[in-house]
């Protein structure tokens, strides 16, 4: 049963547009959330997080999005550059747990075309 | 290094073989964990470490999987007796005490044929 989820595979959107990366999660103990970035042959990167008392986070061009009521998040990069093409992947951690593993999602592969 | 290093890159082992990975961690770096992702997937949890103990390991899918980290720093994730099912890339993360965001290293991808 997937934990956290993210339903769709692809997204294209042309250079300098907005990328919305959506992502759901279905376990309530979660109360901190992730974003990572993948290039091909690497290790995830990570981009920036958010915590459940908030329901914003803002950095540089990426901001992270909360709706902890319908346990939903969302990535907005806003403009979107050919750099970011990667794969995207959303984790949730519960913090009060004995360990701070990540659950992650499948992903997401961001498109950005010229 | 600056960052997560894991060796070997790449791995071929046949069908029955043992494999061992290993993991270099940030320095300094008291929780250390193993994932495991498979071709179109994210990355599942293996087992974590916090120094030198081994604190979950609820993630290892069988006996034939094995983590150690003797020392507090360098981590070895052992399996034995290789199956296909076990081809995929095995990542490395690292992060400090409490801190949520954890640094990957690029990963082993094992292949067993």
């Amino acid at each position: 049963d997937q934990q956290v989820k993210q339903n769709s595979p692809s997204l294209s959107v042309q250079e300098g547009r907005i990328s919305i990366l959506n992502c759901d999660y279905t376990n309530s103990m979660f109360d901190y959330f992730l974003w990572y970035k993948k290039y091909p042959a690497e290790g995830p990167t990570f981009l920036i997080s958010i915590s459940s008392i908030k329901d914003k986070n803002e950095d540089g061009r990426f901001t992270v999005f909360l709706n902890k009521s319908a346990k939903h998040l969302s990535l907005h990069i806003v403009p979107s550059q050919p750099g970011d093409s990667a794969v995207y992947f959303c984790a949730a951690s519960a913090m009060a747990g004995a360990n701070s593993k990540l659950t992650f999602g499948k992903g997401i592969t961001l498109s950005v075309r010229p | 290094g600056a960052g997560v290093s894991q060796s070997p890159r790449y791995k071929v082992a046949k069908r029955g073989q043992d494999v061992a990975l290993r993991c270099d961690p940030i320095s300094g770096h008291v929780s250390l964990f193993w994932y495991q992702q498979a071709l179109g997937q994210g990355p599942e949890f293996l087992t974590y470490f916090q120094n030198e103990a081994q604190l979950d390991k609820s993630g290892l899918p069988s006996d034939r999987f094995f983590a150690e980290r003797p020392e507090g720093s360098v981590s070895t994730l052992k399996i034995q007796r290789t199956q296909q099912e076990d081809s995929a890339v095995y990542l490395c993360a690292s992060s400090l005490a409490g801190q949520l965001e954890a640094f990957f290293g690029q990963g082993t991808r094992l292949t067993v044929v």
